[in-house]
């Protein structure tokens, strides 16, 4: 049972355009979206996140798009530049009753391609 | 000053042996992860650990397992390697606080198994 969902799997875009990357989840409970990038031979790091009780969120030209009712967030990249060019994961988690978080529960990733 | 240290970067071994990878954050963190990324990128949690409880993924198998020394390091051991165990993992921390923050990866450890 996948519980977050991504989309597409990879994705190529002219540099200056913009790259849109989906998400859906299915488990209720999650309460934190993060969006992760990751370069080759490099971990994950991390990219914006968003928690649900706002719709959007900007950094840079970087934003999320979260729809609560849908359980579907989204990432923007405006002005997509080469050095984009990374896989791109959206994950999921939610608190623990005893405080703290489970770990986080990743898309399958998209491979971003941003052509000179 | 990296914050979240692996060793060995590569790991290549035989069937059947035993090995370890070792984790250390200097980030003050409460909470460490254990996460393996398959040959199609697909990161998935093997372990989390917060200094008084394991939370073990279940479809890990038992040759896995965490051993955590002090707050700042937890290790993964791995019994009797099998050709599936080849991956990349990863080492994780976050603080534990009241809501969820961002989990600071490692550099990864690429496993091959022969």
């Amino acid at each position: 049972q996948q519980q977050v969902k991504q989309s597409p799997q990879s994705l190529i875009v002219q540099k200056g355009g913009i790259s849109i990357i989906n998400c859906a989840y299915e488990n209720t409970a999650f309460d934190y979206f993060p969006w992760y990038q990751q370069f080759p031979g490099k971990g994950p790091a991390l990219l914006i996140a968003i928690r649900p009780d706002v719709s959007e969120k900007k950094e840079g030209r970087f934003t999320i798009s979260f729809n609560k009712s849908a359980k579907q967030f989204s990432l923007h990249i405006m002005d997509s530049q080469p050095g984009d060019s990374a896989t791109y994961f959206c994950a999921a988690s939610k608190r623990r009753s005893g405080g703290g978080a489970d770990g986080l529960t990743f898309g399958k990733g998209t491979h971003l391609i941003i052509q000179p | 000053d990296t914050a979240v240290s692996q060793t060995p970067k590569y790991l290549v071994t035989q069937m059947g042996n035993d090995k370890s990878i070792k984790c250390e954050q200097n980030l003050g963190h409460d909470t460490m992860y254990w996460y393996k990324q398959d040959s199609k990128k697909f990161l998935k949690i093997m372990f989390s650990y917060n200094n008084k409880e394991l939370i073990i993924n279940e479809t890990v198998p038992n040759r896995f397992s965490p051993k955590s020394p002090d707050k700042a390091h937890l290790n993964l051991h791995i019994n009797s390697l099998e050709l599936g165990d080849s991956a990349v993992y990863f080492c994780a921390s976050s603080p534990q606080g009241q809501a969820n923050t961002e989990a600071f990866f490692g550099q990864g450890t690429r496993l091959t198994v022969v």
